[in-house]
C-alpha cells in the first residue's frame, strides 16, 4: 500500500535556484494538496486540486507553482527559492466527495541557503 | 475563512496519567473538526473526526474528543497515556464544499515515564 508518496525526502537549494517537489497517489484521489509546515504555525494550504486540469490557490501560493496533468501526480515547483520557503513541505489527498480524512505523505524538507 | 487556535503549545504528562488537548475554531457555518497526529519524521494520520450527530466522537488509540458548538471547542482526551502517544497533535476544521481545511499551530504531547 504505497499511499501518498512524496520526493524528495531532503532537499538543499541556494537562493535563486528552482527544483519540483514531487507528489504521486494511488488511491484514485480527486483531491490533491500541498502544505507547507513550519514551526508554531502549524500546516497552511499552498495549493491544491480537485482533478485533472483543475487547480487553485490555497492560503499561501506565493512563490509555488502547481499543475495536475494527471489524477495519480501533482508536483509542487520553486520556480527561484528564497530563505523564507525553507520548510517541510506535505502533499495530501482525499476523496472529493469526502470532505474528510486527508492522506498524507511522509514530507519533504527543504533548506534554503 | 475559518481558523483554529490551540492554546497549548507544549504539555508533559505522566504515563498513565489522564490527557487533554484543547482546540478552538472560528467558522461561520457547521464545522466539520478533526485531530490528526504526527510522530517525529511522519506524515500525520487521522485520530477522529467530526462532522454530525453525537457530540462525543471515539477515535483510534483510545482517544475521544467532545463537540462544544457553544464553546467552540473540540477538544481530545485520552484517560490514560501510553509513552507511545508522545507525538505532535494538530486539530483541523474544514466544512462541506469547502476545499481549505484549515490546521491549528498543533500542541507537542511528552510523556514522562
Amino acid at each position: 500500500n504505497a499511499g501518498v508518496t512524496q520526493t524528495p525526502k531532503f532537499q538543499v537549494l541556494k537562493t535563486g535556484q528552482s527544483m519540483t517537489l514531487q507528489c504521486a497517489q494511488d488511491m484514485n484521489h480527486e483531491y490533491m494538496s500541498w502544505y507547507r509546515q513550519d514551526p508554531g504555525m502549524g500546516l497552511r494550504l499552498i495549493h491544491y486540486s480537485v482533478g485533472a486540469g483543475i487547480t487553485d490557490q490555497g492560503e499561501v501560493p506565493n512563490g509555488y507553482n502547481v499543475s495536475r496533468s494527471t489524477t495519480e501526480d501533482f508536483p509542487l515547483r520553486l520556480l527561484s527559492a528564497a530563505p523564507s520557503q525553507t520548510s517541510v513541505y506535505f502533499c495530501a489527498s482525499r476523496l472529493i466527495l469526502n470532505t474528510g480524512e486527508l492522506f498524507f505523505g511522509e514530507g519533504s524538507r527543504l533548506t534554503v541557503l | 475563512a475559518q481558523s483554529v487556535t490551540q492554546p497549548d503549545i507544549h504539555i508533559t504528562v505522566s504515563e498513565g496519567a489522564s490527557l487533554e488537548l484543547r482546540c478552538n475554531y472560528s467558522y461561520g457555518a457547521t464545522p466539520y473538526l478533526f485531530w490528526y497526529v504526527q510522530s517525529p519524521g511522519q506524515g500525520l494520520q487521522l485520530l477522529l473526526k467530526y462532522f454530525s450527530g453525537d457530540t462525543l466522537v471515539q477515535g483510534i488509540k483510545g482517544f475521544e474528543a467532545e463537540f462544544k458548538r457553544s464553546q467552540s471547542s473540540f477538544n481530545l482526551r485520552k484517560p490514560s497515556v501510553h509513552w507511545s502517544d508522545a507525538a505532535e497533535y494538530f486539530c483541523a476544521v474544514g466544512a462541506a464544499g469547502n476545499n481549505d481545511m484549515r490546521f491549528g499551530a498543533g500542541t507537542r504531547l511528552t510523556v514522562k515515564p
